[in-house]
């Protein structure tokens, strides 16, 4: 079946401007989650969604990023006024998410957007 | 608050050899699930492995076996009889069940250089 989807693959921007990302995530799963990763480091936890809960925003770095989830299923990231320090790639992920108690649910990754901010 | 520890920045192995990647974790949450994912050169994150803290013995999956010590909170990842495939980003993740809402944090990361 189709994994996860991410678009555009590259986007390079001026400083200043705004920018979507695109995350569509495989059918049926529930939490949806979105990662930062600057080149040769880890992965940064920036939001992460869950069925109808609302949003866990911990991770995002100020108030110039924000993501929505739209229908419980494709959801956008939003970097209002880039900066030169944001770029990186931008991961996302989707998963089954179980029930409070449980641990499981690899996350299935996208190929990430490659965001270059000039 | 969680964290996960990998103190290893970089690794090498001679081909057809075992080798241990470290991660050690800290929670206070008594359910708890820890991953290991590979990330090659073209970036895409894969799945290896996973252990949850209530499993009574260690996990494998083919070649990878995690080394559970839940006492000394560490989750080491062994590769066994190295290949030249094998050379990648390796990270280490954990999720708090009760009280980390599924959030997943992943640690720094090891570069694994297998040797030909």
């Amino acid at each position: 079946g189709a994994g996860v989807s991410q678009s555009p693959s590259n986007k390079v921007t001026e400083k200043g401007k705004d920018v979507e990302l695109r995350c569509d995530p495989i059918s049926g799963h529930t939490a949806l989650y979105w990662y930062r990763q600057s080149l040769g480091q880890g992965l940064e936890f920036l939001i992460y969604f869950q069925g109808n809960s609302a949003p866990d925003k911990s991770g995002l770095p100020s108030d110039r990023f924000s993501a929505e989830r739209t229908g419980g299923s494709v959801s956008t990231l939003t970097i209002q006024r880039t900066q030169q320090e944001d770029s990186a790639v931008y991961l996302c992920a989707s998963s089954f998410s179980g029930a409070t108690g449980d641990s499981y649910y690899e996350q299935y990754f996208g190929p990430g957007t490659r965001l270059t901010v000039t | 608050a969680q964290k996960i520890t990998q103190t290893q920045p970089g690794m090498f192995v001679q081909e057809k050899e075992a080798v241990t990647l470290d991660c050690t974790y800290d929670t206070s949450d008594p359910s708890y699930g820890l991953f290991w994912y590979k990330q090659p050169s073209s970036g895409e994150m894969i799945f290896l492995i996973y252990q949850g803290s209530y499993d009574q013995q260690n996990a494998t999956e083919g070649r990878y076996s995690l080394n559970f010590q839940k006492a000394r909170k560490s989750a080491n990842l062994v590769i066994s009889a190295s290949q030249l495939g094998d050379s990648a980003m390796y990270f280490c993740a954990m999720r708090e069940g009760n009280t980390g809402g599924f959030k997943t944090i992943f640690g720094a990361g090891t570069r694994l250089f297998v040797k030909a």
